[in-house]
C-alpha cells in the first residue's frame, strides 16, 4: 500500500528555534499534500493544504508567516515551525493523496516539544 | 457547512464481539468516505475508501457501509480482536475540491 514518511517522528526544541517537518511520500506521486495538529484526546486540525508547485492554502486562524509549508516536489512537503514557542508544542501529522478520488495517506506523526 | 459525528464517543467490549462504529455526516453531497484507524501517539491509517457511487466496502473482518441519503456510514467489526483496540476516525470529502472533514473517533476497546 501507499506509505508517507513523516520525519522526526519526534523533536524537543528551545523556545526561539526554528523547527522543520518533512512529509514525503514514499511509492507514489503527491498532488496534495495536508498539515494537520492533534492536540491530546482531540481530533484532527487541518492547518493547510499544499499543491505540488504552489502556494500553501491556510486555514483560518493559522498563521502563515509561523507555520511555512513548502511543496516543492510531487513526494515531498515540508513545514517548518519558525520561532517556536512552548503553545507550538503539538502533535503534527501530515498526509498525502495521488489524485482527488484516491484514499488520503497518513504519515506517523511528529511530537513537538518547545522548552 | 459540512459536519460529521460519531457515535459513540468510546465503546468497551469483550474479545470476540463483533460491532458496529457509526458516522454521520450532514451533507449528502460526498465525494467519498474514508475509515481510519488512529493508535496512540500515531498517524491515522487508512483502512476503506468508499466512493460515493458505492454502498460498501470490505477488508478482511472490516466493513464499510454508505447511505447517502440518510447522511450515514457504518463500520462493521467482526470477531474483535484485543489488536483491534484504538481510535477510529471517520472523514467524508465535498464534491467541490474542499478537504477531507474529519469526524471526533470513537476510541475502541478490545477486552482480553
Amino acid at each position: 500500500g501507499a506509505v508517507v514518511s513523516q520525519h522526526p517522528s519526534w523533536v524537543i526544541c528551545k523556545s526561539g528555534t526554528s523547527v522543520k517537518i518533512e512529509c514525503r511520500s514514499l511509492d507514489f506521486q503527491a498532488t496534495t499534500m495536508f498539515w494537520y495538529r492533534q492536540f491530546p484526546k482531540q481530533s484532527l486540525m487541518l492547518m493547510a493544504t499544499s499543491n505540488e508547485g504552489s502556494k500553501a492554502t491556510y486555514e483560518q486562524g493559522v498563521e502563515k508567516d509561523k507555520f511555512l509549508i513548502n511543496h516543492a516536489s510531487l513526494t515531498l512537503s515540508t513545514l517548518t515551525v519558525t520561532s517556536a514557542h512552548p503553545e507550538d508544542s503539538s502533535f503534527y501529522i501530515c498526509s498525502a493523496q495521488g489524485t482527488y478520488n484516491s484514499p488520503l495517506h497518513f504519515g506517523n506523526g511528529t511530537r513537538l516539544t518547545v522548552t | 457547512k459540512q459536519e460529521v459525528t460519531q457515535i459513540p464517543a468510546a465503546l468497551s467490549v469483550p474479545e470476540g464481539e463483533n460491532l458496529v462504529l457509526n458516522c454521520s455526516f450532514t451533507d449528502s453531497a460526498i465525494y467519498n468516505l474514508q475509515w481510519f484507524r488512529q493508535d496512540p501517539g500515531k498517524g491515522l491509517t487508512s483502512l476503506l475508501l468508499i466512493q460515493s457511487s458505492q454502498r460498501e466496502q470490505t477488508s478482511g473482518r472490516l466493513n464499510a457501509s454508505l447511505d447517502k441519503s440518510s447522511g450515514r456510514s457504518t463500520l462493521y467489526i467482526a470477531a474483535s480482536q484485543p489488536g483491534d483496540s484504538a481510535t477510529y476516525l471517520c472523514a467524508a470529502r465535498p464534491p467541490n475540491g474542499q478537504n477531507f472533514v474529519f469526524g471526533p473517533g470513537t476510541r475502541l476497546s478490545v477486552l482480553p
